[in-house]
């Protein structure tokens, strides 16, 4: 079994400034994947960012990034020059091989201030 | 140019009744899904389909079936509505079961029994 923990229901940040989102997880898996995807009001969830647990590399996009400790199983995400637009729901994803479906963490609602 | 849609974006019955839920991809994918999003955002797979062959079936109630008359397609019916299924269902899809791949999701069908 696969499981993916967000401890922070609620999370808010000033315009322009950075916040940090935590996701833990556990799989007994070696070749899986972490996402984030994002869901503003509008209800749309759309894919932030992926990372491959193989890939040491962290995953970088635009002002998006990840800080993936593997032996931790963290995944956080930071957001840099937070905008009015990144308020969203914020989920955390796993998808490994052999459980062949995505399976999300409860979830941070993040509010960006003006 | 909507890659996932879903029909109708709201659904309100009365309990007992039975609906249906559609959904249809233009993206060429293989592989399709149906989520449940419950009043607390929690996000959960329901079936995923391969190739219009039912993949995953989760702890269900038998009152849920997924119909997938052609791989652009998987519809959601459901029978004997009863007020613990209102929730926002979403369709998603990828282009396969590896676990590497992003789901695109539609935008989702807020159903209400009442």
């Amino acid at each position: 079994a696969q499981t993916v923990t967000q401890s922070q229901p609620e999370m808010s940040v000033q315009e322009a400034e950075t916040v940090t989102l935590s996701c833990t997880y556990d799989t007994s898996e070696n070749n899986y994947y972490l996402f984030w995807y994002k869901q503003p009001p509008s209800r749309q969830m759309i894919l932030v960012i992926r990372q491959e647990a193989y890939k040491q590399q962290n995953a970088t996009e635009n002002r998006f990034s990840v800080n993936f400790q593997k032996a931790a199983k963290s995944f956080s995400l930071k957001i840099s020059d937070s905008q009015l637009g990144d308020t969203a729901m914020y989920f955390c994803g796993l998808s490994s091989g052999s459980a062949r479906q995505l399976t999300f963490g409860s979830g941070t609602q993040l509010t960006v201030l003006p | 140019d909507t890659a996932v849609s879903q029909t109708p974006k709201y659904l309100v019955t009365q309990m007992g009744n039975d609906k249906s839920i559609k959904c249809e991809q233009n993206l060429g994918h293989d592989t399709m899904y149906w989520y449940k999003q419950d009043s607390k955002k929690f996000l959960k797979i329901m079936f995923s389909y391969n190739n219009k062959e039912l993949i995953i079936n989760e702890t269900v109630p038998n009152r849920f079936s997924p119909k997938s008359p052609d791989k652009a397609h998987l519809n959601l019916h459901i029978n004997s509505l009863e007020l613990g299924d209102s929730a926002v269902y979403f369709c998603a899809s990828s282009q396969g079961l590896g676990p590497y791949n992003e789901q695109f999701f539609g935008p989702g069908t807020r159903l209400t029994v009442l």
